[in-house]
C-alpha cells in the first residue's frame, strides 16, 4: 500500500489564522481524501481533492474555509482558515491506491487553535 | 443513505481473553468494509478489508472479521487480547463504489485488563 508523509504532525496556532497542511504520497494515487477527526468523534469526511480541477466537499464544508489543492498524483494541501478554537481537531489525509483498494491514511495532523 | 452503527462504545476485555466488536451497516448494494486501528495520538492502521468472496476475512495482528450479509454485519474478532490492543477500534463502508468515500463508525474504545 501507499506509504504517506503528512505534515505538519501537530501546530498549535492562534485564532483567525491559516494552517497548511501537506500531504506527500509516495506513489500515484487515483484518489485523495481529506477528513476531520474532532476530540473524542469519529471521522467526517471534508472533501475529495480532485487531481487538477477544484475539491469536492461534502455537506457542511465550504472552500472558503478549507481549500484544497491537488497539483498532482502524489501531493495535496489542505488549508484551515481563519481558524477558531472550534476547529481543534485531528486533520487526516486519506488515498486509495493504484489498484483501487489500499485506503491508507496518513499518521494526521493534530491541531489546536488558542 | 449509507451509515455504520458500532453499538459498544466502550469494552474493557481481560488480557488473554477473546474479543468481538460489532459493526452493523446500513447499505443498499454489496458494501466494501473495513475496520481500522487508532492507537493514542496515532493515525489510523487497516487491520482487514472485506470486498467480497471469502465472508472470514483475516488481517493483521490476529484479527479477523465475518461479513453477514443476513444480519447487515461485519463483526471483527481476535482469539486473545493483548494489553497493545488497547485502542479505538473504527468500522468503516464505502458509501459509493464509485467515490470511494469511507463512511466511518461512531468507534468503540477497547480497554485491556492485566
Amino acid at each position: 500500500s501507499a506509504v504517506i508523509s503528512q505534515k505538519p504532525s501537530r501546530d498549535i496556532c492562534q485564532r483567525g489564522t491559516s494552517l497548511t497542511i501537506q500531504c506527500q504520497v509516495d506513489s500515484q494515487v487515483t484518489m485523495m481524501f481529506w477528513y476531520r477527526q474532532q476530540p473524542g468523534q469519529s471521522l467526517t469526511l471534508i472533501a475529495t481533492a480532485n487531481q487538477g480541477s477544484e475539491a469536492t466537499y461534502e455537506s457542511g464544508f465550504v472552500i472558503d474555509k478549507f481549500p484544497i489543492s491537488r497539483p498532482n498524483l502524489t501531493f495535496s494541501t489542505l488549508t484551515v482558515s481563519n481558524m477558531s478554537p472550534e476547529d481543534s481537531s485531528i486533520y487526516l489525509c486519506s488515498v486509495v491506491g493504484g489498484q483501487g483498494y489500499g485506503y491508507t491514511f496518513g499518521s494526521g495532523t493534530r491541531l489546536t487553535v488558542v | 443513505a449509507q451509515s455504520v452503527t458500532q453499538p459498544d462504545i466502550h469494552i474493557t476485555v481481560s488480557e488473554g481473553a477473546s474479543l468481538e466488536l460489532r459493526c452493523n451497516y446500513s447499505y443498499g448494494a454489496t458494501p466494501y468494509l473495513f475496520w481500522y486501528v487508532q492507537s493514542p495520538g496515532q493515525g489510523l492502521q487497516l487491520l482487514l478489508k472485506y470486498f467480497s468472496g471469502d465472508t472470514l476475512v483475516q488481517g493483521i495482528k490476529g484479527f479477523e472479521a465475518e461479513f453477514k450479509r443476513s444480519q447487515s454485519s461485519f463483526n471483527l474478532r481476535k482469539p486473545s487480547v493483548h494489553w497493545s490492543d488497547a485502542a479505538e477500534y473504527f468500522c468503516a463502508v464505502i458509501g459509493s463504489s464509485n467515490t470511494g468515500k469511507l463512511i466511518f463508525g461512531q468507534g468503540t474504545t477497547l480497554q485491556v485488563k492485566p
